[in-house]
């Protein structure tokens, strides 16, 4: 089946620090892949997303990386602000044309003021 | 832009009692929504994909008599958990995609459903 791990459960950055969330897939047919951020007690938040037929996207102090050899997605948070704290999820979908996503586990971020 | 809403976002209720929650995107037509669990700590569950005027598919494991979903319109979506059991108690979300751009989900402030 489906596998969307991430490599660190839990990370702690300092304020104004860089922080780099990893994410590991196993399907080779995803071609299209979307970080989320999730506050506790709200739905999750769309960040920035990145199809197959690239490597890197930047958007406003995020970018994402993916890596399609290894099969590795990555999201680089920019001078990490405490409003950063969440937890954080890729996701991706099964295939070209296929709408559902499935998503990994979550990577907790926690700022240090 | 992209809102989409849930109503209500908690809910307690009693073990045999049915709750419905409504999914609505705000700005936007969503041909697809999704039906979301979720439970403390643990990342998002799929339960099912919902079309506007067609049934719903659901998720392998998941009870469609017992989880059932309507979508009447291009902007709702409701979500009946029927005789609740505590075991039901969970965060439920919704999101929704629209026409052309379905690969992107945005995704409703959640239902927290608690069962005594």
């Amino acid at each position: 089946g489906e596998s969307v791990g991430l490599h660190l459960p839990t990370l702690s950055v300092q304020e104004g620090d860089n922080s780099i969330i990893n994410c590991a897939y196993s399907n080779s047919a995803s071609d299209y892949f979307i970080w989320y951020k999730q506050e506790s007690g709200k739905g999750p938040q769309f960040i920035i997303d990145i199809r197959s037929n690239m490597d890197k996207r930047q958007g406003q102090r995020v970018t994402v990386l993916l890596n399609k050899t290894v099969k590795h997605l990555s999201l680089q948070i920019a001078a990490t602000q405490p409003g950063d704290s969440a937890v954080y999820f890729c996701a991706l979908n099964s295939g070209a044309g296929s709408y559902q996503l499935t998503f990994g586990k979550g990577t907790k971020l926690s700022v240090i003021p | 832009g992209a809102v989409v809403s849930q109503h209500p976002s908690w809910v307690i209720c009693k073990s045999g009692t049915s709750v419905k929650i409504e999914c609505r995107s705000l700005d936007f037509q969503a041909t697809t929504m999704f039906w979301y669990r979720q439970f403390p700590k643990q990342s998002l569950m799929l339960m099912a994909t919902s079309n506007e005027g067609s049934k719903a598919t659901y998720e392998q494991g998941v009870e469609k008599d017992k989880f059932l979903i309507n979508h009447a319109s291009l902007t709702l979506s409701t979500l009946t958990v029927t005789s609740a059991h505590p075991e039901d108690s969970s965060f439920y979300i919704c999101s929704a995609s629209s026409s052309g751009s379905e690969e992107t989900q945005y995704f409703g402030p959640g239902t927290r459903l608690l069962v005594l």
